[in-house]
């Protein structure tokens, strides 16, 4: 049973390109949620997808967006990149809401 | 606005002591705690997760206590050993199912 599945696993690109990571959830899960960890802290929560909706977000800004489909995979997709969006870029997925979250390997995210 | 802090934020210890992490937080209207490793360049691993109604989880040599109200928990390793390098993770949850993260207690184990 594949646990979360994160691609690609690194990505270079330069500031004011766009960049889409993908995130496969845990089989049974329909959850997701992504968090940005920039080096040296601890994971921040972007925001959090469920039956296809944004249902809540954290404090990025509207460069950062998402979507969930209809096999509960989910995209993050930031445009306009900031050196500053360098960081590993977590993926996690649940059965559910307030259930235990699965986390991925990340995406390593450099700016160039 | 809750938020986690982990002390301290690296140790090294030799191997074979047992050691303590310490987390706390500011709002202790939680719904559940838990402890993550995150190995270099790696994603995250659940160690132990305590609801907000428990005091205490075990898992072989890790055992993790939640004091609900003072903000504040514990994590319990024994017997150390270089294995169990890593970053070690505190996160609470909140009924809103948002997790807050500490920034970690980088652990080395002394061979």
């Amino acid at each position: 049973d594949a646990g979360v599945t994160q691609s690609p696993t690194h990505l270079i690109k330069t500031r004011g390109q766009q960049v889409t990571l993908r995130c496969s959830p845990k089989s049974g899960h329909d959850t997701v949620s992504w968090y940005q960890q920039a080096l040296g802290q601890g994971p921040q929560f972007i925001f959090q997808y469920y039956e296809e909706e944004e249902r809540q977000r954290g404090n990025f800004p509207d460069r950062f967006s998402g979507h969930q489909f209809p096999n509960y995979s989910s995209e993050l997709n930031v445009n306009a990149l900031l050196l500053g969006d360098s960081a590993l870029y977590l993926c996690a997925s649940s059965p559910g809401i307030n259930q235990p979250q699965h986390f991925g390997d990340g995406t390593r995210l450099s700016i160039l | 606005k809750q938020e986690v802090t982990q002390i301290p934020a690296a140790l090294s210890v030799p191997e074979g002591e047992n050691l303590v992490l310490n987390c706390s937080f500011t709002d202790s209207a939680i719904y559940n705690l838990q402890w993550f490793r995150q190995d270099p360049g790696k994603g995250l691993t659940s160690l132990l997760l305590i609801q907000s109604s428990q005091r205490e989880q075990t898992s072989g040599r890790l055992n993790a206590s939640l004091d609900k109200s003072s903000g504040r928990s514990t994590l319990y390793i024994a017997a150390s050993q270089p294995g169990d390098s890593a970053t070690y993770l505190c996160a609470v949850s909140n009924r809103d199912d948002k997790i807050i993260f500490g920034k970690g207690t980088r652990l080395h184990i002394l061979p």
